[in-house]
């Protein structure tokens, strides 16, 4: 299978732990975005990466969120001293052009 | 500025019956309209794309829509429902250069 990958599928933290979370795009795609979903809404938007460059973040990504792609393949995001808010879906895609972006199964945060 | 109305939360129909998922659209963007589906426990998959091409746009699994600009909507359709399509669908615009807009879903119920 050749789709976006996202490890893991599900976490559950304490309040005030750290978590991270990883996601592996189709191997071609230099695009990766970042979304978060929470129950009963959309899909919003984190982050995004061409390559390695992180060139977009939301205004939603405070200071306690931090993402990464090393070398331009699998992408990491960090949320650091979790809050009960912080429980969603959390949402990778990667595409080679704009107009067709591949998601992966999500990891589903809980944070107790 | 960009914003999706989906005019209903849930749309229930019976098996065989047409589909109708309503959605109105605004966007300071590219003008490009999707719509995507969310089974349960599986990724976002885009279902068809609008990208000022054709008005009449189809997609995949029977699915289509149509881009209206002077109503400023983008209804997605289906002549004849089936079990799978139960699911989460979104209409989707743009949110900027690099990311997607998401509206916050019709769950499609098909009762057999």
């Amino acid at each position: 299978d050749t789709g976006v990958s996202q490890n893991p599928r599900h976490k559950i933290t304490k309040r005030g732990q750290n978590v991270t979370f990883r996601c592996d795009p189709i191997s071609e795609h230099n695009r990766l975005y970042w979304y978060r979903q929470t129950l009963g809404q959309g899909p919003e938007f984190l982050t995004y990466f061409q390559n390695e460059a992180q060139l977009e973040k939301s205004r939603l990504l405070s200071d306690r969120f931090s993402a990464e792609r090393p070398k331009g393949s699998f992408s990491t995001l960090e949320i650091q001293r979790t809050e009960q808010g912080d429980s969603a879906m959390y949402l990778c895609a990667s595409s080679s052009d704009f107009s067709q972006q591949y998601f992966g199964p999500g990891t589903r945060l809980t944070v107790t | 500025a960009q914003s999706v109305t989906q005019l209903d939360s849930h749309v229930s129909v019976s098996e065989g019956t047409p589909v109708l998922l309503r959605c109105n659209y605004s966007s300071s963007y590219s003008p490009s309209l999707f719509w995507y589906v969310q089974h349960p426990n599986k990724g976002l998959q885009l279902l068809l794309k609008y990208t000022s091409a054709a008005t009449l746009v189809k997609g995949i699994n029977g699915f289509e829509a149509e881009f209206k600009k002077s109503e400023t909507s983008f209804h997605l359709t289906k002549p004849s429902a089936h079990m799978s399509d139960a699911a989460e669908y979104f209409c989707v615009v743009p949110g900027g250069a690099n990311n997607l807009f998401f509206g916050t879903g019709t769950r499609l119920t098909v009762i057999p």
